[in-house]
């Protein structure tokens, strides 16, 4: 079955820590987006890549990055600069040129210790 | 001012009446529109796009757009429980813009 897979479900970051959230994908995308979901607020774009070794900065780049080697994954690393890294990341693609149809990964909830 | 505008509810309607969910957005130059579903802890769900005036009907989802009034709404007839999940009003323009999102629950 084709779709998107992040992991983990769940992720604890220690203070100082790094940490990175998988996203892979097998629909042959070539844009795959980041976003941040916190409660009560839309979601907002971290990153986003249309196609492999290039990526853009979103409205919340900040504290965050990512890379893209491969057409099928776009992990994204949480930094120790992010200062409130606590919200539910979402990772989605969409066929180039077709931006308005998502598809999202099931999500990874991150939280600090 | 948002972007994108929603009430965020909770919204509460019985079994089987019309719910009605309703979005306003300030760029004037978007071009698509659409209706997400989330359901608590999972992913947003594309149930509705809509690029012209009007209505556009789908099952029990009618998606109604007013470009000049900067409106979209999300009518869903004969309500179910199995609709109780966050509505996420989405414009796009230049890029995607996604509103806070709108807390339905249908009670049987």
């Amino acid at each position: 079955d084709g779709g998107i897979t992040q992991s983990p479900k769940y992720l604890f970051r220690k203070e100082g820590q790094n940490v990175t959230l998988s996203c892979e994908q097998n629909l042959n995308h070539d844009a795959m987006y980041w976003y941040r979901q916190d409660p009560g607020q839309g979601l907002r774009l971290i990153y986003y890549s249309q196609i492999v070794n290039d990526f853009q900065k979103g409205d919340i780049a900040e504290g965050y990055s990512v890379s893209r080697e491969k057409k099928e994954s776009f992990p994204l690393t949480v930094t120790s600069a992010q200062k409130n890294p606590t919200a539910f990341y979402l990772c989605a693609s969409s066929i180039m040129g077709a931006y308005e149809k998502l598809f999202f990964g099931s999500g990874t909830q991150l939280s600090v210790l | 001012q948002k972007e994108v505008e929603q009430n965020s509810g909770p919204l509460s309607v019985p079994e089987g009446a019309i719910a009605s969910l309703n979005c306003t957005y300030s760029d004037r130059g978007s071009q698509s529109f659409f209706w997400y579903r989330q359901y608590s802890g999972k992913s947003p769900e594309l149930i509705m796009s809509i690029y012209s005036n009007g209505d556009k009907e789908d099952g029990r989802f009618t998606a109604q757009l007013n470009k000049a009034s900067q409106y979209v709404s999300l009518l869903i007839r004969d309500s179910q429980p199995s609709d109780s999940a966050t509505y996420l009003c989405a414009v796009m323009a230049n890029d995607m813009r996604f509103g806070a999102g709108t807390r339905l629950t249908v009670k049987p």
